[in-house]
């Protein structure tokens, strides 16, 4: 299994450019979460999905656009990049929403925008 | 929401010795406080967690405690060893909620 996976690792982008972050799981989990990480502010979220065909503001989406393809996929999307944007960011997934459980992130992607 | 404090920003210890990193949450009904270990340019993974009808949990030479009514709780390493070096992230989620709310991070050195 290769656990959650992200593509692609390392972008720069200008700004105004968009993009999307790709991201699949092979657990067979039903949520998925993307979470921005930024220095001395541990993770924050973006978008959650409880599961497939459902998505959900988490702390800071403003700026950001995601897609729960299917079960396995959870996009997300840069239509305007900003500098603010420039930041890793983590893709995770768990079992279920609610009730606590371990999250199992990806190995990320770090966005630069200039 | 959630307000999730952790403490100290980075932690220096000698190999061998005790880490202890703290952290505050200011939310009552949160119930779920896992801590994960992020390694450098990777993804953080889930080490230890406590749920609040605990006190104290143990793994090897990890440990976490948790005191509710000061709303705190630690996770302490011992017998440090290199590999122990890393960022360590708490966490905490409530009672039927549904995200998690992060510490700002420890980052720990090991040295040898």
């Amino acid at each position: 299994n290769a656990g959650v996976t992200q593509t692609p690792k390392f972008q720069v982008l200008k700004t105004g450019q968009s993009m999307t972050l790709q991201c699949a799981q092979d657990m067979n989990h039903n949520s998925m979460y993307w979470y921005r990480q930024d220095p001395g502010m541990g993770l924050r979220l973006i978008y959650y999905s409880a599961s497939e065909g459902t998505t959900d503001k988490g702390e800071v989406p403003n700026g950001y656009n995601v897609s729960r393809l299917n079960k396995r996929e959870f996009s997300l999307r840069l239509e305007s990049a900003a500098p603010s944007q420039t930041s890793v960011y983590f893709c995770a997934s768990s079992e279920a929403l609610t009730g606590g459980g371990e999250q199992y992130f990806g190995p990320g992607t770090r966005l630069t925008v200039t | 929401g959630e307000n999730v404090e952790q403490h100290p920003s980075t932690l220096s210890v000698q190999e061998g010795d005790s880490a202890v990193i703290k952290c505050t949450y200011s939310d009552s009904a949160s119930n779920y406080f896992p801590w994960y270990k992020q390694e450098l340019g990777k993804g953080p993974q889930l080490i230890i967690d406590i749920r609040s009808n605990v006190g104290e949990k143990k793994d090897q030479r990890i440990a976490v405690t948790l005191n509710k009514t000061a709303k705190h709780f630690s996770l302490h390493i011992t017998e440090t060893q290199p590999e122990d070096s890393a960022v360590y992230f708490c966490a905490a989620l409530k009672a039927a909620g549904n995200k998690l709310t992060f510490g700002g991070g420890t980052r720990v050195l090991v040295k040898p």
